[in-house]
């Protein structure tokens, strides 16, 4: 299993239309999560992170979480055109010697259309 | 957040060289992270880097092929050894900031 899932898509949805990017993980333990943005050809950029049980608002971005199901997810209201590219989940959860890293799930390509 | 300098951006290498990859950070940070993104894939670490200690390797990565160095708390270089094809990828260094973890550029590598 791997440790972070996400479904890879693309994901499609007409502009104005509400995106719902889901994340699911596999280590219990593990206390921040995150969603990061990356366009193509540029590095990952920081949309939400989240680290209790329930909903977080920022803009048009609502995160979930959902620690029992180990469940993430990303809402984005009003997508735009602007908003397609690949959105990343990541889960914090420590390594071998003991210091945090961070796993990144494959990515869902989204796409916004017109 | 902090801010990261990577360089260089990209390059293109004959296999069998080596190639090292310098982030410099705007802040002291106490880690730094090394991540690979392959083609069409998602980010893996390599390893993690603690100024004064030696990098902290994940599962498939070794020091001989990706030595890494950490001589203060700004700056760090992620060398790749030996290259192959297989190691073509973009390289990114991370550090992290008050609310996740902020990259550098990148550094696209091709080995031919």
């Amino acid at each position: 299993q791997k440790e972070v899932e996400q479904n890879s898509g693309p994901l499609s949805v007409p502009e104005g239309a509400i995106a719902s990017l889901n994340c699911t993980y596999s280590d219990r333990v593990s206390q921040s999560f995150f969603w990061y943005r990356q366009y193509s050809g540029k590095s990952p950029e920081l949309i939400m992170s989240i680290y209790s049980n329930g909903d977080k608002e920022d803009g048009r971005f609502t995160a979930q979480l959902n620690k029992a199901s180990q469940y993430v997810s990303l809402l984005i209201r009003d997508s735009q055109p602007s908003d397609s590219a690949t959105y990343l989940c990541a889960v914090n959860s420590r390594n071998s010697g003991g210091y945090q890293k961070v796993t990144f799930g494959t990515g869902t390509k989204l796409q916004v259309i017109p | 957040s902090a801010v990261i300098s990577q360089k260089p951006s990209r390059d293109i290498c004959q296999r069998g060289t080596s190639l090292t990859i310098q982030c410099q950070v705007d802040s002291q940070v106490t880690m730094m992270f090394w991540y690979r993104q392959q083609p069409g894939q998602s980010l893996t670490l390599i390893a993690t880097a603690n100024q004064g200690s030696e990098a902290t390797y994940e599962s498939g990565f070794v020091i001989d092929k990706f030595p890494i160095s950490r001589p203060n708390l700004t700056f760090s270089t992620l060398t790749v050894s030996n290259m192959s094809p297989e190691d073509s990828s973009i390289y990114l260094c991370s550090v992290q900031t008050g609310n996740g973890y902020t990259f550098g550029s990148g550094t696209r590598l091709t080995v031919v």
